[in-house]
Order: C-alpha cells, then sequence, then structure tokens
C-alpha cells in the first residue's frame, strides 16, 4: 500500500515553454504532499509543501510564480514549471504524507531537460 | 541549520563484501534519522529509521546506530548482494523545523557478482 505515482518520468522541453508534472497517490488520501529538487550531486531540497484545497507554501528562495502548485483533491498534487529555462533543468521528486510524521512515501521523480 | 553529510559515491562492491555508508547530521533539535534507497527507475522507500539517541534501526540486512556523541548514522550491511545496488539517501527530520526533511546527497552503491 501507499503508493505514489509521479508523471512523466522524463521530459525534455523548449526554452520558454511550460511543463507539468503530476503527483498521485493512487491508494491513499494525501492532505500535503511535498515537492523536492535534486542539483546534479547535491541535496534534495524542498521546494514547497502542497495542501489540498489551499494554497501551497513555498521554501525561501523558490518563485512562486514560476513554480506553480495545485493540490485540488486528496489524490493529486501538480508542479507546473511556467517559461522553463535550462537553468531549471533538474530531478523533481514528489511526496505524500500518510499516517503518522514518518509515513512519507515518495514519487519516482522526474527528469526535466529544458534545451 | 539542519544539514546532512554523507559519504559521496559511487561505491563499488562485489558481493558479500561489508558496506559502509557514513553519514553525520547536525541539527538544533533532538531528530529523527534516516535512511531511504531508490532502486533504478522507482521512487524513494524508506530503509530504515532510528528516533532517538542509541536507537538502532534495521531492515534486511542493514543496519544504522543514532550516534549522539558523534552525530552520525551510519549505514552497514555485513554482506551485500546485487539486488541491494541502488543510491542510498540519509535524512533527518527535526520536529524544531516543522518536521521538514532535509537530506544527503545520495550514495551510489553498485555491487557485482
Amino acid at each position: 500500500g501507499a503508493v505514489v505515482s509521479q508523471h512523466p518520468s522524463r521530459v525534455i522541453c523548449k526554452s520558454g515553454t511550460s511543463v507539468k508534472i503530476e503527483c498521485r497517490s493512487l491508494d491513499f488520501q494525501a492532505t500535503t504532499m511535498f515537492w523536492y529538487r535534486q542539483f546534479p550531486k547535491q541535496s534534495l531540497m524542498l521546494m514547497a509543501t502542497s495542501n489540498e484545497g489551499s494554497k501551497a507554501t513555498y521554501e525561501q528562495g523558490v518563485e512562486k510564480d514560476k513554480f506553480l502548485i495545485n493540490h485540488a483533491s486528496l489524490t493529486l498534487s501538480t508542479l507546473t514549471v511556467t517559461s522553463a529555462h535550462p537553468e531549471d533543468s533538474s530531478f523533481y521528486i514528489c511526496s505524500a504524507a500518510h499516517g503518522d510524521v514518518y509515513g512519507y512515501t515518495f514519487g519516482s521523480g522526474t527528469r526535466l531537460t529544458v534545451v | 541549520g539542519d544539514s546532512v553529510t554523507q559519504m559521496e559515491g559511487p561505491v563499488t562492491l562485489s558481493e558479500e563484501a561489508f558496506l559502509t555508508i557514513n553519514c553525520t547530521y547536525t541539527a538544533t533539535g533532538y531528530p529523527s534519522l534516516f535512511w531511504y534507497v531508490q532502486y533504478p527507475g522507482e521512487g524513494l522507500q524508506l530503509l530504515l529509521k532510528a528516533t532517538k539517541a542509541d536507537d538502532k534501526g534495521s531492515n534486511k540486512g542493514f543496519e544504522a546506530t543514532y550516534r549522539k556523541e558523534t552525530t552520525s548514522f551510519h549505514l552497514e550491511k555485513g554482506s551485500v548482494q546485487v539486488s541491494d545496488s541502488a543510491v542510498y539517501f540519509c535524512a533527518l527530520s527535526d520536529e524544531n523545523t516543522g518536521n521538514q526533511f532535509y537530506f544527503g546527497t545520495g550514495t551510489s552503491l553498485t555491487v557485482i557478482p
């Protein structure tokens, strides 16, 4: 149980376009989901906390107008990278909270390449 | 602030070799410590955890002991298998920072037959 599906796993887009990444909890309801970003050879960094039915909470230094997060249902959160640039190329991964504070399930991640 | 430092990889071992992946942490409070594993093409999975000093987390032959005196949580396995090939992440969660997770950079392990 507690499976999180993240799609797509890889995406290549042109500079200036927008890309949407989906994170779904398949067998549980997730009122809270998290979005992380990982640069090569660096840690996963929390970008934002996504709460169902309300605005996301962004970490310091993360542009909320560039990284749009929508958590419209208890099983789906989306991250849209708007007007993507090559420096946005990275590995993005979501996680969903379930149960107690240690109950986090991660998606398989999305490798975004902006050309 | 809170942070996690783990051994850089990649690490390549022969089957049945002993594995150690070092992890040290910095935290303002009393964090819980975790090891996550990411197999190729899959999401991060919780491997083991320890919530207080001197606790030992264990799972699938892997062990790690929460050492407050050395602020460490090294991952060990006595005899690795090819199926253990994956990326391993050390992480902490600190209630002083709203239980936000802080991850290490990940260590890639390849086990060869």
